[in-house]
């Protein structure tokens, strides 16, 4: 069955980096574009960036354009997302989701938790 | 960008019928797919709806969805209501500039 499993979230400092990674299994990781996704604690869910299955195309939301870089590996089955200038308004959880025709979220990961704390 | 706006709660007696709307702020309601994921809680979301009415294999025929030009809106209906359905439900949807756009969500109880 299909799996999404994402690691690399923790505490880290304003302004610091965090990459995040999330290993795909159950199917042809290369065929499919890829999102990442986050909830911020008690909150509603917010779309962070998607990134197509060539990475040919990205696309982020307004608020990590700029500090957020989606790539990812298709001979590692890996999605990942370099998050720079951290601030304390990114901690949430992170999801990694995969893409159903560019308009839904087929498959979610368990999501990794991503603290930004002095 | 145009934003969905759901109601932030809703409860129902188990055995009855609740429906949950999302309605869109700017732009035709049937220009792009209406989904519905479920969240419970400490768990990841799973959809629920998708494509406005179409349900995923292993969702029980007890979930609709429906979209609503006159009012802009889509709707999550859940008949039969079991405390199981428990949830926070969010709907989204997304625009031609490459923009997928969730709602604020609307706990369910059932109660």
């Amino acid at each position: 069955q299909v799996q999404l499993v994402e690691s690399g979230g923790g505490v880290v400092q304003p302004g610091g980096s965090l990459r995040l990674s999330c290993a795909v299994s159950g199917l042809t990781f290369s065929n499919y574009g890829m999102h990442w996704v986050r909830q911020a604690p008690g909150k509603g869910l917010e779309w962070a960036a998607f990134i197509r299955h060539d990475e040919s195309k990205k696309y982020y939301a307004d608020s990590v354009r700029g500090r957020f870089t989606i790539s990812r590996d298709n001979s590692k089955n890996t999605l990942y997302l370099q998050m720079d200038s951290l601030r304390p308004e990114d901690t949430a959880v992170y999801y990694c989701a995969k893409d159903r025709d560019r308009i839904r979220f087929e498959y979610w990961g368990q999501g990794t938790l991503v603290t930004v704390s002095s | 960008n145009f934003m969905l706006t759901q109601p932030h709660s809703v409860s129902e007696s188990p055995g009855k019928t609740v429906t949950i709307s999302c309605t869109r702020s700017s732009g035709s309601i049937a220009s792009n797919y209406v989904q519905w994921y479920q969240q419970r809680p400490g768990s990841s979301p799973t959809s629920v709806i998708y494509e406005d009415s179409q349900r995923p294999s292993g969702v029980p025929d007890r979930f609709s969805g429906s979209i609503d030009n006159s009012s802009n809106s889509a709707s999550l209906t859940i008949s039969g209501l079991k405390t199981e359905d428990e949830a926070e439900y969010y709907c989204q949807s997304y625009d031609s500039s490459k923009v997928w756009v969730f709602g604020g969500g609307t706990k369910l109880t059932v109660l």
